[in-house]
C-alpha cells in the first residue's frame, strides 16, 4: 500500500554544521505534512508543518521543502545542536475519512561534537 | 494551555489482564486521536474522536481495543485480555478542527508492558 518513508534510518553531523533529512511519499492525495521530533522515551513533538500548495516553508533554525513532482520532502535543520538530537518523523495526511497521520519509519539524528 | 497529557506514563501487567489509558487533550481542541508506537517504529493511527463522536475506529488492532470520549473532552483507551504483543507506547494527540492542515499535538504517552 502506499505509505511514507525515510531514505536514511540514521544520520551523524558535525555539531554547528546544517542537517538534511529526507522522505519520500507515495500517496499523492496526501495534502499536508509535518516534522516532528521524538526524543528518547517522550511523545512526538511538532517541528513544522507545510501544505500542499506550498513548496518551502521556514521556521527558526528549520526549513521543509516540498517536492511534489517526485513526492519528496526534506527537513533541513541549519547550525545543529546537541539538542538536536533525535529520532525525526515525517508524517502526512491524505484527507478522507480516516484523518490520522501516516508515519514514516523515522531518521536518527546523531549530532557529533 | 499545558499540552496534552496522558496517565499513567507506565503500567506493567500480566497477561489476559485489562488496561485503560486516560488522555487529557488540550482544552479547546474538538479531535483527540490515538496511536500506538513499538520500538523502532513510528507511530501507528488507531482511532480518533471529533467532541464525543468517534469518527474512525476500523484502524483499532483488534476487538479487544476500544476508546471512548464520553463528554467531548477526556478519552480513555481500554485494552482487554492483554497480550505481550500489546506491548508499545500508546500515544494520545488533539487538534482543533481536522488533521489536515490543523497542527496535532502529541502527548508523552503511556508505556505498556505486557508480562
Amino acid at each position: 500500500g502506499e505509505s511514507v518513508g525515510l531514505h536514511l534510518p540514521t544520520l551523524s553531523v558535525q555539531e554547528g554544521d546544517n542537517s538534511i533529512i529526507n522522505c519520500a511519499y507515495s500517496n499523492s492525495a496526501s495534502d499536508y505534512f509535518i516534522w516532528y521530533k521524538q526524543e528518547s522515551g517522550k511523545g512526538p513533538q511538532f517541528i513544522i508543518d507545510i501544505r500542499s500548495n506550498m513548496d518551502k516553508r521556514q521556521g527558526q533554525r528549520v526549513t521543509v521543502l516540498l517536492n511534489k513532482t517526485v513526492k519528496h520532502l526534506s527537513l533541513q535543520i541549519a547550525a545543529t545542536q546537541p539538542g538536536d538530537s533525535a529520532v525525526y518523523f515525517c508524517a502526512e495526511n491524505s484527507g478522507g475519512g480516516a484523518d490520522g497521520l501516516t508515519f514514516g519509519k523515522g531518521t536518527h539524528l546523531i549530532i557529533q561534537p | 494551555d499545558t499540552g496534552v497529557s496522558q496517565d499513567p506514563r507506565h503500567k506493567i501487567t500480566k497477561r489476559g489482564q485489562n488496561v485503560t489509558f486516560r488522555c487529557d487533550p488540550i482544552s479547546e481542541h474538538n479531535r483527540l486521536y490515538w496511536y500506538r508506537q513499538t520500538l523502532g517504529q513510528g507511530p501507528e493511527f488507531l482511532t480518533y474522536f471529533q467532541n464525543e463522536a468517534q469518527l474512525e475506529k476500523s484502524r483499532l488492532l483488534s476487538n479487544r481495543f476500544s476508546a471512548e470520549r464520553p463528554k467531548g473532552s477526556f478519552s480513555t483507551l481500554e485494552i482487554q485480555r492483554t497480550e505481550q504483543g500489546d506491548s508499545a507506547m500508546y500515544l494520545c494527540a488533539s487538534s482543533y478542527g481536522p488533521g489536515s492542515g490543523n497542527t496535532i499535538y502529541f502527548g508523552e504517552g503511556s508505556w505498556l508492558t505486557v508480562v
